[in-house]
């Protein structure tokens, strides 16, 4: 049990398709994040809630279009996809945004675009 | 602009040896973490360290953080199989900015 919760796990869709990812966190934190890992390639950091608000959004295209209606969930829109959007996004949590504490992750969803 | 760099990205060791992470970073920064992700399952806080000579330990795994020399080291003891992971270091820059990791394979 990790405290962070994303659904679903694995995803397949098409270029034209739309969709949604989806994290809630049971934890109590105040900033939520969106990380995009892709094979041999740091983790890239996509976009950072605080309260809510979008406190940073790392140049990623519109076809991303990230959602935070409260403190315990985030979404992540899906349209128009490409083939290198294919990766592991992963979802986490942290008490505030630049606080010493740790981020909590979740076990990410394997996105595949056909 | 911040980069953070591991080494080895991959290492294949025996049981029982030690062996040490590198994580080397290129600004300023008192603030470092080191995460564990086994595959498919999601990233695992190990240490966060947050002052230059900080050194912590937890059963076979210690790091500690050279702020000056802006490196900090995940030393593994008599490695054991179940240690066998990815393990990440990330710099606090105003945001995480991430190593590549460093992929662990423990040879029993």
């Amino acid at each position: 049990e990790t405290g962070v919760t994303q659904t679903p796990r694995h995803l397949v869709m098409g270029m034209t398709n739309k969709k949604s990812l989806k994290c809630e966190q049971h934890l109590g934190h105040n900033a939520m994040y969106w990380y995009k890992q892709s094979a041999k390639k740091p983790l890239e950091l996509m976009f950072v809630y605080s309260l809510e608000e979008r406190v940073e959004n790392n140049s990623v295209p519109s076809r991303f279009s990230p959602e935070c209606p409260n403190s315990s969930h985030l979404f992540l829109h899906l349209h128009t996809l490409q083939p290198e959007d294919s990766a592991l996004y992963l979802c986490a949590s942290s008490q505030d945004f630049h606080s010493n504490q740790p981020q909590h992750f979740g076990d990410g969803t394997r996105l595949s675009i056909l | 602009e911040l980069k953070v760099e591991q080494n080895p990205l991959f290492l294949s060791m025996q049981e029982g040896k030690n062996y040490t992470i590198y994580c080397n970073y290129s600004t300023t920064s008192d603030r470092l973490y080191w995460y564990r992700q086994d595959p498919g399952k999601s990233l695992e806080s190990l240490f966060v360290l947050l002052s230059n000579g900080a050194v912590k330990q937890e059963g076979r795994l210690m790091a500690s953080l050279d702020t000056k020399a802006r490196l900090s080291t995940l030393h593994i003891t008599a490695a054991v199989h179940d240690l066998s992971a990815t393990y990440f270091c990330a710099v606090e820059n105003y945001q995480l900015i991430w190593g590549a990791g460093t992929k662990l394979i423990i040879k029993p």
